[in-house]
């Protein structure tokens, strides 16, 4: 089992559409969880940390399921600038991040 | 946030030269940096860990004879990649993390990356 393990999509859903991508993780020891977000030939930049249960900002939820091991990423009302690669990220037991292969979405007019 | 500065951030080098990539923190101290490439449509792949101070961690796989890391300062972190090959071609991303009240579990920052074409 892959350590962070993400459906590469692609998500492709119309302006105004709520989409969910799920990650999951197999170090049951992991406390911090982290969405970033990267545009092509970009750096990521961070979009959400999830130190608890989840976290809400804005049209962006996320959530944690310890039991299950995978936290999520909800978008709502989807806008053309959403369209991106969503890379979930956990912390290995050394401090180094490990990267999902990352969630490509495309929202279409 | 914390400001990460990477440089160059295109670059591109004949086969066999070799080509430096800094990384510095701009606003705080990073103890540890960490080095990604990421190949097209793949992720990111943690390449090493660069502590300040002391010898890098590679990953499996990672030639540290030829991806050259210096952690010399708490600010500043270089990869040199050495004698460099059409296939060492990607996408080098550096980042550094916070080690402060929230300990392990900070956010990471990142550089703008380096986009390394070698022909």
């Amino acid at each position: 089992r892959k350590e962070v393990e993400q459906d590469p999509g692609p998500f492709n859903v119309p302006e105004g559409a709520t989409v969910a991508f799920n990650c999951t993780y197999s170090n049951s020891a992991s406390q911090s969880f982290f969405w970033y977000r990267q545009d092509c030939r970009k750096e990521p930049k961070l979009l959400m940390s999830v130190y608890s249960s989840g976290n809400e900002d804005g049209r962006f939820t996320a959530q944690l399921n310890r039991a299950s091991q995978y936290i999520s990423l909800l978008i709502r009302d989807s806008k053309l600038s959403d369209s991106a690669t969503y890379l979930c990220v956990v912390p290995g037991n050394t401090g180094k991040l490990i990267f999902g292969q990352g969630t490509t979405l495309q929202v279409k007019p | 946030g914390a400001v990460v500065s990477q440089h160059p951030s295109r670059v591109i080098c004949k086969s066999g030269t070799s080509v430096k990539i800094e990384c510095r923190s701009l606003d705080f101290q990073a103890t540890t940096m960490f080095w990604y490439r990421q190949f097209p449509k793949q992720s990111l792949m943690l390449m090493a860990t660069s502590n300040e101070g002391s010898k890098a961690t590679y990953e499996q796989g990672v030639e540290k004879d030829k991806f050259l890391i210096n952690h010399a300062s708490l600010t500043l972190s270089t990869l040199t990649v050495t004698s460099a090959h059409p296939e060492d071609s990607s996408f080098y991303i550096c980042s550094a993390r916070g080690f402060g009240g929230t300990g392990v579990n900070t956010e990471a920052f990142f550089g703008q990356g380096t986009r390394l074409t070698v022909v």
